[in-house]
């Protein structure tokens, strides 16, 4: 069955940047789109970007170009998302799930937390 | 960007009672392939999104078909029969017809 196991909770300083992964298993990967999203507890969702394995191409949200990057790694089955230049505003719980826009299976969500 | 606008934000429900929820976006959802890419999902408390209906009508695999999706162009509704304990939670709906996606703001369904 499809899974999207993300990696645990960070606790980062303001400024820092961080390296967030979703681990893929049960569908091809390399043939499949990636979506991000970011929600802040007790608020609606929003959209980030997707990376579509195959070639690595990428499309982002405006507001989060320059904050966020995707890649993968397709020999792994892995998409990664690194936040940078990070503030208390990116402090939220981040989701991965497959898919261009809409993800039908997500991941379980890691929580960033953003402080000194 | 488009604005999704749901309605209402809270919905009191009794068990094995009906629940609709509306949502509008600002502009249509009608892709230029004749396609509209409006879906809906639920995401109970500390969980992460579950697909209940992709593109208006259609329910993603094992949803009970208690769940129902029906609208066009800007009005889209979900409907959910015979409520169940398992269905309370957050409901959103998505489009992604125009870049970049964009959710609506969510309805929390709970125990009258």
């Amino acid at each position: 069955q499809v899974k999207l196991q993300q990696s645990g909770a960070e606790l980062v300083k303001p400024g820092a940047s961080v390296k967030l992964s979703c681990k893929t298993s049960g569908y091809t990967f390399s043939t499949s789109y990636m979506s991000w999203f970011k929600q802040i507890p007790g608020q609606s969702i929003e959209w980030i970007g997707m990376i579509y394995a195959g070639d690595g191409g990428t499309g982002y949200n405006q507001k989060f170009k320059g904050k966020a990057t995707l890649t993968v790694d397709t020999s792994s089955s892995t998409a990664y998302m690194d936040l940078s230049s990070l503030t208390t505003e990116d402090s939220a719980v981040y989701f991965c799930a497959r898919g261009p826009g809409a993800g039908d299976y997500w991941g379980q969500g890691v929580m960033v937390t953003v402080s000194s | 960007d488009v604005v999704m606008t749901q309605t209402p934000v809270s919905l009191p429900v009794s068990l094995g009672g009906q629940a609709s929820i509306s949502c509008r976006s600002s502009q249509s959802l009608v892709h230029s392939n004749g396609n509209t890419y409006l879906h809906w999902y639920l995401q109970k408390p500390g969980q992460s999104p579950q697909l209940l209906i992709y593109r208006v009508s259609n329910r993603f695999s094992g949803v009970p078909d208690r769940f129902s999706g029906s609208g066009s162009g800007t009005d889209f509704t979900l409907k959910i029969s015979r409520v169940e304990p398992e269905d309370l939670g957050d409901y959103y709906c998505l489009q992604s017809t125009h870049f970049p996606p964009t959710f609506g703001g969510g309805t929390k369904l709970e125990l009258k």
